[in-house]
């Protein structure tokens, strides 16, 4: 049983451009987050989908959107890169819904590199 | 808006020996915890959690420790094997937010 599959592994993009990162969620689960980990810091919260909808959202600009599909996979766009944004892209699935009490399955991530 | 706290970056222990990984929290609404580990070139695994309602959970080698009050849960792994180095993260959720927050991970080294 495949878990969280995430593509591409490692990208490199230069200031200004576009990405998109894409993510599988687990079999069986409906609910897709995206975690931006910084190094040294701990995953950050960008936001969750679920019914192909947006139901929460961290503290993160507009440039970073997202879009779900009927299959329950997932997409992470960012624009207008900033060097700032370089970071490894988490994608977490869990089942039923959004509840704080779904324990998430993690992807391996998308090492995003800004030049 | 640092939420979790984790504030030892790194522990070493002995093999064999108890690991203590602590972890505060700031938001009294929390109300569920968890602890996930994470290897190398790999996500994030879930380890063990505990909700608001208990104080102690325990799955084989791994205690998970509650005091609401201080606000401030704590992980003992014993024994210490080498096989549980990773950096571990401590993440709450609850309130009116259904995303989970983590701590900034601390790396546990278990020598041999």
């Amino acid at each position: 049983d495949a878990g969280v599959t995430q593509s591409p592994t490692h990208l490199i993009k230069t200031r200004g451009q576009q990405v998109t990162l894409r993510c599988s969620p687990k079999s069986g689960h409906d609910t897709v987050s995206w975690y931006q980990q910084a190094l040294g810091q701990g995953p950050q919260f960008i936001f969750q989908y679920y019914e192909e909808e947006e139901r929460q959202r961290g503290n993160f600009p507009d440039r970073f959107s997202g879009h779900q599909y009927p299959n329950y996979s997932s997409e992470l766009n960012v624009n207008a890169l900033l060097l700032g944004d370089s970071a490894l892209y988490l994608c977490a699935s869990s089942p039923g819904g959004f509840s704080g009490a779904n324990v998430l399955t993690f992807g391996a991530g998308s090492r995003l590199t800004v030049l | 808006d640092q939420q979790v706290k984790q504030n030892s970056p790194s522990l070493s222990v002995q093999e064999g020996r108890i690991s203590i990984l602590n972890c505060d929290y700031t938001n009294s609404m929390f109300d569920y915890f968890l602890w996930y580990k994470k290897y190398p070139a790999e996500g994030p695994t879930f380890l063990i959690s505990i909700s608001s309602i208990k104080d102690k959970n325990e799955d084989g080698r791994f205690t998970v420790f509650l005091n609401k009050s201080a606000k401030h849960l704590s992980l003992h792994i014993v024994p210490s094997q080498p096989g549980d180095s990773a950096v571990y993260f401590c993440a709450a959720s609850g309130g009116n937010n259904n995303d989970m927050r983590f701590g900034a991970g601390t790396r546990l080294t278990v020598k041999p």
